[in-house]
């Protein structure tokens, strides 16, 4: 049981370089999200998808880009790295909500992102 | 507007004693409450849910959590910590069923005594 792979695990970028974090999830989810995590602080979204071909910005998007050409995979793009985004990033997956209410989320084990 | 606050960064029981973690949250419809753990270099794992079918809801491992409309807290107990429930504890909220309407608490860190 996969559910929700993330790639790479650690990551030491220099200023100005970019990359790409892979997302994939086996659990024919639609809705797909992207969290960074800062010390002491909660999960910050930073884009979010509810199926193949549409995404949408969360609160923090600003210094990156997602994509979604297929419902299991979601990457998300650094351009331009900058120290303000060393983080620990989570992508997260779940079904539609229901009415009123969330489904709940299932999450990677997270890339450790440090920008010097 | 909806928010969460978790009202204790960090609680350290002993092993063996109940366990109590506060989330006080602020909704204005009838929202839909999680509660996840978060165990160290790992992603967030699913402990319960409420979205309004009962107000004691009961999650795994152990944890339950109950929902008290008048006081809008969903506060999550154990009976007896276990040393393998050290970990960072966090309170969701969400106000519609909507993937940008997903707040998180800042989180608990708790701490398990021998």
């Amino acid at each position: 049981n996969a559910g929700v792979t993330q790639t790479p695990k650690f990551r030491i970028l220099k200023i100005g370089q970019s990359m790409t974090l892979q997302c994939a999830q086996d659990m024919n989810h639609n809705y797909m999200y992207w969290y960074r995590q800062d010390p002491g602080m909660g999960l910050k979204l930073i884009y979010y998808s509810v199926g193949a071909g549409i995404t949408d910005k969360g609160e923090v998007p600003n210094g990156y880009n997602v994509s979604r050409s297929t419902t299991e995979d979601f990457p998300l793009r650094l351009e331009l790295a900058a120290p303000s985004q060393t983080s620990v990033y989570f992508c997260a997956s779940s079904l539609p909500g229901q009415g009123t209410s969330n489904q709940p989320q299932h999450f990677g084990d997270g890339t450790r992102l440090s920008i010097l | 507007a909806q928010s969460v606050t978790q009202l204790d960064s960090h609680v350290s029981v002993s092993e063996g004693t109940p366990v109590l973690l506060r989330c006080n949250y602020s909704s204005s419809y009838s929202p839909s409450l999680f509660w996840y753990v978060q165990h160290p270099n790992k992603g967030l794992q699913l402990l319960l849910k409420y979205t309004s079918a009962a107000t004691l809801v009961k999650g795994i491992n152990g944890f339950e959590a109950e929902f008290k409309k008048s006081e809008t807290s969903f506060h999550l107990t154990k009976p007896s910590a276990h040393m393998s429930d050290a970990a960072e504890y966090f309170c969701v909220v969400s106000d519609y069923s909507s993937a940008s309407k997903i707040i998180f608490g800042s989180g608990t860190r708790l701490s398990i005594r021998p």
